[in-house]
């Protein structure tokens, strides 16, 4: 049984903070990881994918990927009451295009 | 470029009636997926189709789901009968041979 395992929160962080999301994977055969944010009552909006070990970024994201421990991340930076959301982490399968997604993480920037 | 879109936004049925939700994918996506969200369970995979061959139907609940995908650009999921415990969101999502899923908007069914 595939497991994508989040902290449910709420992450409470001050309005410019930086806000810290977390990630682990029990396939250890995963592929491709990707951040989703969730407004309440909308939809999944796919903010972020990751394919290698390390780094990458975007504006104010930045995915941090680290296949040896099973960890993926999404840092925050500047945060803002706009960012107030549950963010979603999903992983793929070795070769495969289904998603297993976490139960996410609610996240509050307080102005 | 229009998204995924989904139709109806909400749907609130009888126990025992059937359900068909409709969903028409990002043109040029060969991917489609059918979610279930509740706040239980969270998001689950339903099933899948590729160029409009399902692929993997094994998140499908019980024989009541079915779903068919007759061309590239329509999809359904049908509950018949609908039960209370079917009451969730169910999006449909849409992929164009990478990893990455666009979401439409999502239908709400309320099963009473």
């Amino acid at each position: 049984q595939k497991e994508v395992e989040q902290n449910s929160g709420p992450l409470s962080v001050p309005e410019g903070a930086i806000a810290s999301l977390n990630c682990t994977y029990s396939d250890r055969g995963s592929q491709s990881f990707f951040w989703y944010r969730q407004y309440s009552g909308k939809s999944p909006e796919l903010i972020m994918s990751i394919y290698s070990n390390g780094d990458k970024e975007d504006g104010r994201f930045t995915a941090q990927l680290n296949k040896a421990s099973q960890y993926v991340s999404l840092l925050i930076r500047d945060s803002q009451p706009s960012d107030s959301a549950t963010y979603l982490c999903a992983v793929t399968g070795a070769g495969s295009y289904q998603l297993t997604f976490g139960k996410g993480t609610k996240l509050s920037v307080i102005p | 470029d229009a998204g995924v879109i989904q139709s109806p936004r909400h749907e609130v049925t009888e126990m025992g009636q059937e359900v068909t939700l409709r969903c028409k994918p990002i043109s040029g996506h060969d991917y489609l997926f059918w979610y279930r969200q509740t706040m239980m369970r969270g998001l689950e995979l339903l099933i899948y189709f590729n160029n409009n061959v399902p692929i993997d139907d094994s998140g499908m609940p019980e024989d009541r789901f079915s779903a068919k995908m007759p061309n590239a650009s329509f999809s359904t999921l049908k509950i018949q009968p609908s039960e209370p415990r079917d009451s969730a969101v169910y999006f449909c999502a849409s992929g164009g041979g990478g990893y990455e899923q666009y979401f439409g908007p999502g239908t709400r069914l309320t099963v009473t």
